[in-house]
Order: C-alpha cells, then sequence, then structure tokens
C-alpha cells in the first residue's frame, strides 16, 4: 500500500492559469479530506468528500475553487485562474471513516503562482 | 472562536534536555486534541491523542481543561525528535482545527 499520493509535488503556474491537484487515497480509504497551509501557518480545511460526494465544503472559498472525488480515480481540487494568494502547500488525506486518528496524509503540492 | 495557539515557531534544546512543545485551545465543547508530527521529507502523521493517553516515543500530552492546554513533553530529547510539530483539536463537525506548528530542534 503506497500511502496516499499526491500529484505533481510542485506545480508552479501564472496567474489567470488554472491548477489540478490530484490525490489518491489509501487503498480501501473512502474519505478524503484537502487542507492549505499558508506560509507560517497552520493547516487550514478546505473540503472533505465522499466517493461521489460532498459532505463539508465549508473551508473551501465560494469562487474559483472546486473539489471531486469521482466513482473511479483520484479526488482533484482545482482552482480556476489562479492568483498569487493561492501559492500554498496543499495536502490530503484520507480515512476510513470519520475517525480522524486514522487519517493519513499525503506528502503534499506545493503550488507557486508566477 | 475556535482556535489552536502554538506560541512557538521553534523550539531549539540540546539532546538529554527535557522538552515541552505548548498548545492552547479555544473551544467551548468538550475538546477533543490531537499531536502531529511532521519529520524532515515524510509525511504529515498521528503521533498522540489524549483520549489514549498514551506515550508514543517517549512523548505525553495532558489535557489540562483548567489552563485550556495540551503541552506535549518528552524528559530526554532525542536528535531523531527534531521535525515540525502540530497540535490539532477535533470539532463537533469531526474536522480538525490546526495550531501553526513548532519546529523542534535537537542539538547534539
Amino acid at each position: 500500500n503506497a500511502g496516499v499520493m499526491q500529484n505533481p509535488r510542485h506545480l508552479v503556474r501564472r496567474r489567470g492559469q488554472e491548477a489540478r491537484l490530484r490525490c489518491s487515497p489509501m487503498k480501501g480509504h473512502s474519505h478524503v479530506y484537502w487542507y492549505r497551509q499558508l506560509p507560517e501557518e497552520g493547516l487550514k480545511f478546505m473540503v472533505y468528500l465522499q466517493k461521489e460526494n460532498i459532505i463539508d465544503e465549508s473551508g473551501m472559498p465560494k469562487e474559483r475553487f472546486s473539489a471531486e472525488f469521482p466513482k473511479e480515480g483520484p479526488s482533484i481540487l482545482r482552482i480556476q485562474q489562479v492568483v498569487r494568494g493561492d501559492s500554498a502547500a496543499y495536502f490530503c488525506a484520507s480515512s476510513t471513516g470519520t475517525g480522524l486518528e486514522k487519517l493519513f496524509f499525503g506528502s503534499g503540492t506545493q503550488l507557486s503562482v508566477l | 472562536a475556535q482556535r489552536v495557539t502554538q506560541p512557538e515557531k521553534l523550539l531549539s534544546v540540546f539532546k538529554g534536555a527535557p522538552v515541552e512543545l505548548k498548545c492552547n485551545y479555544s473551544y467551548s465543547g468538550s475538546p477533543e486534541l490531537f499531536w502531529y508530527v511532521q519529520y524532515s521529507r515524510q509525511r504529515l502523521q498521528l503521533l498522540l491523542r489524549h483520549i489514549s493517553r498514551e506515550s508514543i516515543k517517549g512523548f505525553t500530552a495532558d489535557l489540562n481543561k483548567g489552563e485550556t492546554s495540551f503541552h506535549l513533553k518528552k524528559p530526554f530529547a532525542q536528535e531523531e525528535d527534531s521535525a515540525m510539530y502540530y497540535c490539532a483539536l477535533r470539532d463537533s463537525n469531526y474536522q480538525l482545527i490546526w495550531g501553526a506548528g513548532t519546529k523542534l530542534i535537537i542539538k547534539p
């Protein structure tokens, strides 16, 4: 079991472009969480998904950001028309349920917006 | 407001010295608290949680409701303890609220 896989590790975009971040949860995990970490700050919850459902997106900006977790394939965090303020580390975590003590993290994607 | 505060961005101690990483929280309900650790070039991983009252790698953390704290302690630091440490609180929606993290450096 390779664990939670995130790709790419580093993503560079120019302002106005789209960024797609992928997260493949651990085998057997159907719950995915996305977090954002700005420099010098803690992780901030963005969105919680189960297969084909968004359970809680209260931490995600209403505009430009979207997330999905299809029946097949990885979870995708999509940022449209990126701005410099979107530069951050984006972490994905997965679990078998709501037990956060069983949360497993990916290595993160570092997004840099030029 | 729900909040987790780790007042120290950086903590540097000598090998063999005691370590205390501070964590204070603000939460209206009954908190459930965690410590996560991220070693260099590794993923964030759970270190311990207050419910289990366990000691992992020599670390312990006691929930002090009076002081609203959940400090992480180890009596004798080892070089391999150098890492980023994050305190987190689980809210009523089963989401984690994170502190900003403390970078622990153990000097030889």
